[in-house]
């Protein structure tokens, strides 16, 4: 398996702007997981699904924040209207199958919002 | 609500030491802890997970042993390479596969 894909691999946007962040978790994973991580506030938990249902998205910042998972391949990280502090770095993750519990990462998506 | 500390927060040891990295957490109920490693502008890839019936594992140079009862884990990596240089990370699971991160230890090796 090619691993957890992330795309794009950077993201340079103006205030104001649509970002839109995409996943493709690894095949027969049940879980996907996204995380912002920061240098002030380290990797935090934004949401996570279980069989493309979200289970608890009490991390999403705010309501400009949203997560999709139209199916078992592939999940979207949405930010509308962005902001400056919105710059990090985002994260996919998936677990399951054979692994279970087992997290493992995508390489990331490095969002910069001027 | 969980909180994940990690101590030292960056070491800095010569090639062929063996070191110890700490990890502690704030609520004993957890199913999982996980120990990451980080290099810079990189993703995160998973070194050891121990269970929570579990007291160690070991892969290679590497031993992570877990102690529920007093909130612990350590990550001993043995004969340290420069290879090692990066930034290890443990995260813990609570319940409903929530994953609550510690902030990192820094780690340089020496030629």
């Amino acid at each position: 398996d090619a691993g957890v894909i992330q795309s794009p691999r950077h993201e340079v946007t103006e205030m104001g702007q649509e970002v839109t962040l995409r996943c493709k978790p690894i095949s027969g994973h049940d879980y996907l997981f996204w995380y912002r991580q920061t240098m002030m506030r380290g990797l935090e938990l934004l949401i996570y699904f279980n069989n493309n249902v979200p289970i608890d998205d009490s991390g999403m910042p705010e309501d400009r924040f949203s997560a999709k998972m139209p199916n078992a391949s592939f999940s979207n990280l949405k930010i509308q209207p962005s902001e400056p502090r919105d710059s990090a770095v985002y994260f996919c993750a998936s677990s399951g199958g054979s692994s279970y519990n087992e997290q493992f990462f995508g390489p990331g998506t490095r969002l910069t919002v001027l | 609500k969980q909180e994940v500390t990690q101590i030292p927060a960056a070491l800095s040891v010569p090639e062929g030491e063996n070191l110890v990295l700490n990890c502690s957490f704030t609520d004993s109920a957890i199913y999982n802890l996980q120990w990451f490693r980080q290099d810079p502008g990189k993703g995160l890839t998973s070194l050891l997970l121990i269970q929570s019936s579990q007291r160690e594992q070991t892969s290679g140079r590497l031993n992570a042993s877990l102690d529920k009862s007093s909130g612990r884990s350590t990550l001993y990596i043995a004969a340290s390479q420069p290879g090692d240089s990066a930034t290890y990370l443990c995260a813990v699971e609570g319940n409903g596969q929530n994953f609550v991160f510690g902030p990192g230890t820094r780690l340089s090796v020496l030629p």
